[in-house]
C-alpha cells in the first residue's frame, strides 16, 4: 500500500527559485495537511483541507500556496524561497478530522534547503 | 496560546527496562492528545490517542495516560527494546479548530 507519498525527498533551492513539493494519497481521504518541521522543534501546520477544492491556512501559510483539484493529490508551492524556508515538509492525510481521533497517515517527509 | 513542551529532549536507557515520557501543555482546555512516533528519515505514525474524556489508553507495551487538570500526559513504554529507538512526539488538538500543536520530541536510544 502506497499510503501517503511526497516528492522530491531532498531538494536545494536558491534564493528566491520557486517549486511545488507534490503529495498524494491513495487511500481516499478527504483531510490532508501540510506541516514543517525545524530542528529540534515540533511540527507547524501550513495549510489544510477538508475536500477537493477546498483549502485552509495554518498556523504558518505565509510564503506557501496549495491547490486541492483532486481528493487525491495535495501539492505546496514555494514562491520566491528563502532560507527560512529551510526546513522538513510532512504532508498528511485521514479520513475526516484526524485531529478530532481519525488516524493520520503521514509522508515520509521532504528535506528543502534554501541557499 | 498553548504550548507543549517535551522533557527530556533525549533518553538512552538499556534494554529491557520500563521507562516514561514525559508531555506537558499550558491549557487544559483540550479535545485530544496524541502521541507519535518518528523514525528517522521517515514520516510520522500515530500511536495512542486519548479524548480529553479519557485517562489512559494502551497497546500493546505502551500505555498513554492524560491528566488534564495537571496538564500532563505520559507515556509507559515496558521493558523496553531496541527497535523502540525513535523520536516521540506529543500533540494536543485545541479545542476550537484542526490545529494539532506539538512538543519537540524525546529522543529515544534504547542500547542492546
Amino acid at each position: 500500500n502506497a499510503g501517503v507519498t511526497q516528492t522530491p525527498k531532498f531538494r536545494i533551492l536558491k534564493i528566491g527559485q520557486s517549486m511545488t513539493l507534490q503529495c498524494t494519497q491513495d487511500m481516499n481521504h478527504n483531510y490532508m495537511y501540510w506541516y514543517r518541521q525545524d530542528p529540534g522543534m515540533g511540527l507547524k501546520l501550513i495549510y489544510y483541507s477538508v475536500g477537493a477544492g477546498i483549502t485552509d491556512k495554518g498556523e504558518v501559510p505565509n510564503g506557501y500556496n496549495v491547490s486541492r483539484s483532486t481528493t487525491e493529490d495535495f501539492p505546496l508551492r514555494l514562491e520566491l524561497a528563502a532560507p527560512s524556508q529551510t526546513s522538513v515538509y510532512f504532508c498528511a492525510s485521514s479520513y475526516s478530522e484526524g485531529t478530532r481521533g481519525n488516524t493520520i497517515y503521514f509522508g515520509e517527509g521532504s528535506w528543502l534547503t534554501v541557499v | 496560546k498553548q504550548e507543549v513542551t517535551q522533557i527530556p529532549a533525549a533518553l538512552s536507557v538499556p534494554e529491557g527496562e520500563n521507562l516514561v515520557l514525559n508531555c506537558s501543555f499550558t491549557d487544559s482546555a483540550i479535545y485530544n492528545l496524541q502521541w507519535f512516533r518518528q523514525d528517522p528519515g521517515k514520516g510520522l505514525t500515530s500511536l495512542l490517542l486519548i479524548q480529553s474524556s479519557q485517562r489512559e489508553q494502551t497497546s500493546g507495551r505502551l500505555n498513554a495516560s492524560l491528566d488534564k487538570s495537571s496538564g500532563r500526559s505520559t507515556l509507559y513504554i515496558a521493558a523496553s527494546q531496541p527497535g523502540d529507538s525513535a523520536t516521540y512526539l506529543c500533540a494536543v488538538r485545541k479545542d476550537s479548530n484542526y490545529q494539532l500543536i506539538w512538543g519537540a520530541g524525546t529522543k529515544l536510544i534504547i542500547k542492546p
